[in-house]
């Protein structure tokens, strides 16, 4: 079946502490992003990728990184320069940039204690 | 004003009835419209495109009215199961635009 799928499903980050959050798709998708979403809040686009080796900075850039070496995976890491990362991560791709539908995968819960 | 604004809800309805929800969007060159629905702790799907000329998927009804840049989604015969949160989504010359959503709740 082709998918999006992100791991880990819940991640505990201890303050000051880096983690990758894991993005990988079997839909032959350019374009992939992240989001991030807090409670009663919409979706914030956080990167974007066209193509691999590319990537831009989205509306709330600060304090993660990404890269995209494989067409197929998009990982997001949060680093401990972001000082509120308890959210709801959400990871989708689509054909193109200008591609009209998004696909998402089931999210990561990323919790920091 | 924000991109894409939407009423939180949350909308109560009873089964059977009929509910619609407006958006508004800020950005005129705004190219395409759709509608996402979130269930609670799920990922965003899409539910509809919106077209210039209304479209309908069964139930669903969505319009669009560029000249006062607002997007509507009517749903007729409402079902427990639709209950969830409805995000308006624009696209424009960058990657989606999403509204927070505006939460239904279809009581039995």
């Amino acid at each position: 079946d082709g998918g999006i799928t992100q791991s880990p499903k819940y991640l505990f980050r201890k303050e000051g502490q880096n983690v990758t959050l894991s993005c990988e798709q079997n839909l032959n998708h350019d374009a992939m992003y992240w989001y991030r979403q807090d409670p009663g809040q919409g979706l914030r686009l956080i990167y974007y990728s066209q193509i691999v080796n590319d990537f831009q900075k989205g509306d709330i850039a600060e304090g993660y990184s990404v890269s995209r070496e494989k067409k197929e995976s998009f990982p997001l890491t949060v680093t401990s320069a972001q000082k509120n990362p308890t959210a709801f991560y959400l990871c989708a791709s689509s054909r193109e940039r200008n591609e009209e539908t998004q696909y998402f995968g089931p999210g990561t819960r990323l919790l920091v204690l | 004003r924000k991109e894409v604004e939407q009423d939180p809800g949350p909308f109560n309805v009873p089964e059977g009835a009929t509910v619609a929800f407006n958006c508004t969007y800020s950005n005129s060159a705004s190219q395409s419209f759709f509608w996402y629905r979130q269930d609670c702790r799920k990922e965003p799907k899409l539910l509809m495109s919106v077209y210039s000329s209304g479209n309908e998927d069964g139930r669903f009804t969505a319009q669009l009215n560029r000249a006062s840049q607002y997007i509507s989604l009517l749903i007729r015969d409402s079902k427990l199961s639709d209950s969830a949160t409805y995000l308006c989504v624009v696209r424009g010359n960058t990657p989606l635009v999403f509204g927070k959503g505006t939460r239904l709740s279809v009581i039995a």
